[in-house]
């Protein structure tokens, strides 16, 4: 167990609409990444939040977006669901330093149809 | 920009035989270097990571791997495999600094392990 929780695991919707993957991380962790991982793309870094702060963009959707609330949960939002979003959606952190080792959570699986 | 290379799709080994997974990595500076495997419908778990110092590092599970900065290199070993190695394994790079996408770790396309009796 990694320390980091994500939920849903499995989330099964329909284009167009839109959803919410929500994780906490490790106790005491300020950095929180999200990653996307599919058969096509691999694993791609989407964004990450420092203590409530939007840290680094990757290949993020406009149509995707992302916070960290003050008790450094965090939510990521996909609107507009497209069939090719359908992946498995990781959750990671870390303290802060690039040293550090960044732990990820299960996943939340998305299947989009 | 960084990147990693995992050359191998695959890699077959029989139990007992010595394994090694291949990494090569490209980042400005010098990097953090991990490797994660990721077992069916599970989550990536961290097996080891080299920052500085003894090129040899050792990890979970009886895994090691050596980096090799000449060649930029970090290739995952371990002496004798077992069948619950079978996974898929990421070779992931960060480099160091704590601004921007400097922060961030960039993985391979993963290599898949099985390992057969």
């Amino acid at each position: 167990d990694s320390g980091v929780t994500q939920t849903p695991k499995h989330l099964i919707t329909a284009t167009g609409q839109r959803v919410t993957l929500r994780c906490s991380p490790r106790s005491g962790d300020l950095s929180v990444y999200w990653y996307q991982q599919s058969l096509d793309q691999g694993l791609q870094f989407l964004i990450q939040y420092y203590n409530g702060e939007e840290r680094a963009k990757g290949n993020i959707l406009e149509r995707f977006s992302a916070q960290q609330f003050p008790d450094l949960h965090s939510e990521l939002n996909l609107s507009s669901l497209e069939l090719g979003d359908s992946a498995l959606y990781f959750c990671a952190s870390s303290p802060l330093g690039t040293g550090n080792t960044i732990y990820f959570g299960e996943g939340s699986w998305l299947t989009v149809v | 920009a960084q990147s990693v290379a995992q050359p191998e799709d695959q890699v077959n080994v029989a139990e007992g035989n010595p394994l090694t997974v291949k990494c090569t990595y490209s980042v400005s500076g010098n990097p953090y270097l991990f490797w994660y495997v990721q077992y069916p419908n599970r989550g990536l778990q961290f097996l080891l990571k080299y920052i500085t110092g003894d090129n040899l590092v050792k990890g979970s599970y009886g895994f090691e791997a050596e980096f090799n900065k000449s060649q930029t290199s970090f290739h995952l070993k371990k002496p004798s495999a077992l069948v619950s190695d079978s996974a898929l394994y990421f070779c992931a790079v960060r480099g160091r600094g704590n601004t921007g996408t400097a922060s961030k770790l960039t993985f391979g396309t993963g290599t898949r392990l099985q390992v057969t009796l």
